[in-house]
């Protein structure tokens, strides 16, 4: 079964409006959490790394304002896509990895389109 | 020049070949990994590789670090196998790099 669920696994929305991606951890503590985004055709791209209790680390180039990242509880971490536009709409997937092996583990993926 | 190198870009074979992905990574690193990514989009983590050989199945990963290259390798490849194979390796402070990958495609 998944160790990471990402839901919902696609969404369409109005341009305006804000979506909210959630990854939950199943089996352990995810203190971690990373955040990225693919266009077609092209390698993920990180946006975002949030730690449990902290604020996320964003990289250059995302606004931090526009991509809401909430990481309040060890087993989850939530991405809201705020004010969206039809340029947001891309695959957005969730990733962390286990402090005491190394794994890395994937949600699901997103996909949202954006009208 | 990209920190981790993936090659090739596209591999197209026959069902049943020996499939070969090779990495090559400039960075010091603390782990490689190989994930494959299918056409949905979700990801998989095949490997996790600090030094040596592992295998699962069908599938071969080896790593040399004092050459910092790594392969992965399927045997009796099948259709299903279609995918794209990412190399991604973890460096010292703790930043996973991302190959480009290399899309794979089994006919049958």
């Amino acid at each position: 079964g998944a160790v990471v669920s990402q839901h919902p696994s696609w969404v369409i929305c109005k341009s305006g409006t804000s979506v909210k991606i959630e990854c939950r951890s199943l089996d352990f503590q995810a203190t971690t959490m990373f955040w990225y985004r693919q266009f077609p055709k092209q390698s993920l791209m990180l946006m975002a790394t949030s730690n449990e209790g902290s604020k996320a680390t964003y990289e250059q180039g995302v606004e931090k304002d526009k991509f809401l990242i909430n990481h309040a509880s060890l087993t989850l971490s939530t991405l809201t896509v705020t004010s969206a536009h039809p340029e947001d709409s891309s695959f957005y997937i969730c990733s962390t990895d286990r402090v005491d092996t190394g794994e890395l583990f994937f949600g699901e993926g997103s996909r949202l389109t954006v009208l | 020049k990209n920190e981790v190198e993936q090659s090739p870009q596209n591999l197209t074979a026959q069902e049943g070949e020996f499939i070969t992905i090779n990495c090559s990574y400039s960075v010091g690193i603390s782990a490689l990994h190989w994930l494959q990514q299918h056409p949905g989009g979700g990801i998989v983590s095949l490997f996790m590789l600090s030094s040596g050989k592992k295998k699962h199945g069908r599938l071969i990963a080896t790593i040399n670090i004092q050459e910092k290259h790594s392969s992965l390798h399927i045997t009796a490849s099948h259709p299903r196998d279609s995918a794209v194979y990412i190399c991604a390796v973890m460096d010292s402070n703790y930043q996973l790099i991302w190959g480009a990958g290399t899309k794979l495609i089994i006919k049958p």
